[in-house]
């Protein structure tokens, strides 16, 4: 099956600092998507990016499909950007999402 | 903003036990989905869910688990015979291109 890395596993940052996340994946896919796991558990959609650029606020991410790989930007991080952050992908022809081993964020104020 | 909804939140249950957890898609989705993530652990597919019928499913879903779509609105996950490795988050999700995530039930099995 497709393989989804995620890095860097730990992030410990600063309140105000600027952070990138990265995504790679081993094959093509026809959907990617960003999600923030928060302390209660809950999968809250960032972003849906199967490829190009897109910007919410503080967050935007990018995804370079023909390089397999997708990034999420997080500028001026507060502490209740904390959690787990998950790229997921789908491959075409399937209907499933196959999640990242995520990235732990901490913010301390 | 229509959001998919789970219910329980939480359960508890005694091992060996039959567990029904239920989910109500967002109601112009075609696609349902069922995920498990075990504590500390990434996000794993089970089982999707089109046109009243499954669509694909992991090895994970094996004959302990069934779905069901009894009405129009809901959308359950049964595990029957459950043992202490069931304890998990389960979440529904609903979708066409993009998948959209419930809350999560928190299975506990004692």
């Amino acid at each position: 099956g497709i393989q989804v890395e995620q890095s860097p596993p730990d992030l410990i940052l600063q309140e105000g600092a600027n952070s990138t996340l990265r995504c790679n994946f081993s094959d093509s896919v026809n959907n990617l998507q960003w999600f923030h796991q928060n302390p209660w558990g809950q999968l809250i959609n960032l972003f849906y990016i199967p490829s190009g650029t897109k910007q919410n606020g503080r967050l935007s991410a990018t995804t370079v499909a023909t390089e397999r790989y997708s990034l999420l930007y997080i500028s001026s991080s507060q502490t209740t950007d904390s959690g787990v952050y998950f790229c997921a992908v789908e491959r075409f022809g399937n209907e499933k999402l196959t999640f990242g081993t995520g990235t732990r964020l901490t913010i301390i104020p | 903003e229509p959001e998919v909804t789970q219910t329980p939140s939480h359960q508890v249950t005694q091992m060996g036990q039959e567990v029904i957890l239920r989910c109500v898609p967002i109601s112009n989705h075609l696609y349902f989905y069922w995920y498990r993530q075990i504590l500390g652990q990434k996000v794993e597919f089970l089982v999707s869910f089109y046109n009243n019928e499954i669509s694909e499913k992991s090895e994970i879903f094996d004959d302990q688990f069934s779905v069901e779509r009894p009405d129009g609105s809901n959308f359950t996950l049964k595990i029957r015979s459950t043992k202490l490795e069931d304890s998990a988050m389960y979440f529904c999700a609903s979708g066409g291109a993009e998948a959209f995530f419930g809350q999560g039930t928190r299975l506990t099995v004692v």
